[in-house]
């Protein structure tokens, strides 16, 4: 079974710029995580998606930041514009249902993104 | 607010011992319950998921929860110097997202 697929890898921006970050989840899974990892923290969400629905977003800097599922499979995530604590480690996940259930999360490999 | 709260470490332990991570929780409405381990650079990947009260053993992990106490914990027995990286307590509150903890970085040592 294919993982959670992410790209690109390394993003290095300077502030204010915009930046853009794609995956697509593992087949079959209905819902989609975007996380942000800052260093020495643990991941906190940004965005949950059932399906191509916004389940939960209140952590999403929405003035600047934006994600989208159009289709219900992939996902992007922008950011616009770049600010200096936004240099983390932004972490795609997905499971096969969202909230109700137990269903255990899997995380894509990441994008490290360097805001200079 | 609810928490998930780890001690950072790092726990050091020697090779072929039982290495203990802690992890306590803020709200007794929880669900399910996650240790994930992340590798330095690597992103998380799922080790041990418990939903109801005593042991889960799988291979040399066994995780433990106790929901009147508000912990859950994780056991690595024969640490080897492969299980060196950062564990994180992730609990999944009913209703709502998975809340993960700061991680707890192990090292063994030779």
């Amino acid at each position: 079974e294919a993982g959670v697929a992410q790209s690109p890898r390394y993003k290095i921006i300077e502030k204010r710029q915009s930046v853009a970050f794609w995956c697509n989840p593992i087949s079959g899974h209905a819902t989609l995580y975007w996380y942000q990892q800052i260093l020495g923290q643990g991941p906190k969400l940004l965005i949950q998606f059932q399906n191509n629905g916004v389940v939960d977003d209140s952590q999403l800097p929405k003035d600047r930041f934006s994600a989208e599922r159009l289709k219900g499979v992939d996902s992007t995530l922008k950011i616009q514009p770049a600010k200096l604590e936004d240099s983390a480690v932004y972490l795609c996940a997905s499971s096969l249902e969202g909230t109700q259930s137990n269903q255990p999360q899997h995380f894509g490999d990441g994008t490290r993104l360097s805001i200079l | 607010q609810k928490e998930v709260e780890q001690n950072s470490g790092p726990l050091s332990v020697p090779e072929g011992a039982i290495a203990s991570l802690n992890c306590t929780y803020s709200d007794r409405v929880s669900q399910s319950f996650f240790w994930y381990r992340q590798y330095s650079g690597k992103s998380p990947e799922l080790i041990m998921s418990i939903y109801s009260n005593g042991d889960k053993e799988d291979g040399r992990f066994t995780a433990q929860l106790n929901k009147a106490s508000q912990y859950v914990s994780l056991l690595i027995r024969d640490s080897q110097p492969s299980d060196s990286a950062t564990y994180l307590c992730a609990v999944k509150y009913i209703a709502s997202k998975l809340t993960f903890g700061t991680g707890t970085r192990l090292q063994v040592t030779l």
